[in-house]
């Protein structure tokens, strides 16, 4: 059974701070892995999804990594900010749930970027 | 308005209770999902629906059931409350050539005493 995991599950950084988020799973065979946003009382937003066949994807300051061999995935901030605290998880969809496409999530990690 | 509503946002309810859940879309959708999200725990499918007449249990179904209504309409149910189901519990969409989530509600934060 795919398992997905996220450490550290709390992290603070100052303002400015360049930072990388880990997810880490633990079979390779997957059609894409997935980074979402989610902020206190709010869905999840997507931010991020990197194909199988992708090493990496970027939107403005945030950059996803994969290496589907290692089973890991990084997500790069650059020059954070107040408003990029929120939790970050991470979700893999794997091959074999054929039809049923489940996404497996992280638990998580809770970022805050101080003033 | 948002895309993707939940109904309630919170709720307190008493063991052995009936609850629903309601959910509603206004991104013209095919697919919806419910999903648990507990404390320290990603979040995990409960039911998802491709269309009106496809209903998926997903990993965690046991104690649940679902009504597909309509297709901007996706309730989810608990027919006998237990305090195991205090959780944070999400809807979410995607379109026909999405076969993962894309769009999510706010939530609905059941506590059964």
């Amino acid at each position: 059974k795919q398992e997905v995991t996220q450490i550290p599950a709390a992290l603070s950084v100052p303002e400015g701070e360049n930072l990388v988020l880990n997810c880490s799973f633990t079979d390779s065979a997957i059609y894409n892995l997935q980074w979402f946003r989610q902020d206190p009382g709010k869905g999840l937003t997507s931010l991020l999804l990197i194909q199988s066949s992708q090493r990496e994807q970027t939107s403005g300051r945030l950059n996803a990594s994969l290496d589907k061999s290692s089973g890991r995935s990084t997500l790069y901030i650059a020059a954070s900010q107040p408003g990029d605290s929120a939790t970050y998880l991470c979700a893999v969809r794997p091959i074999s749930s054929g039809s049923a496409r489940q996404l497996t999530f992280g638990s998580g990690t809770q970022l805050t970027v101080l003033p | 308005d948002a895309d993707v509503t939940q109904t309630p946002r919170n709720r307190i309810t008493k063991t052995g209770k009936r609850i629903m859940l309601e959910c509603s879309q206004t991104k013209g959708h095919d697919r919806m999902y419910w999903y648990r999200q507990d404390p320290g725990l990603g979040l995990r499918l409960i039911y998802y629906s491709f269309d009106v007449k496809d209903i998926n249990k997903g990993e965690i179904s046991d104690g649940y059931s679902v009504s597909r209504q309509a297709q901007a309409k996706f309730s989810l149910s608990l027919e006998s409350a237990i305090p195991n189901q205090t959780a944070l519990y999400f809807c979410a969409t995607s379109d026909i050539s999405g076969a993962q989530p894309q769009h999510f509600g706010d939530g609905t934060r059941l506590s059964i005493l």
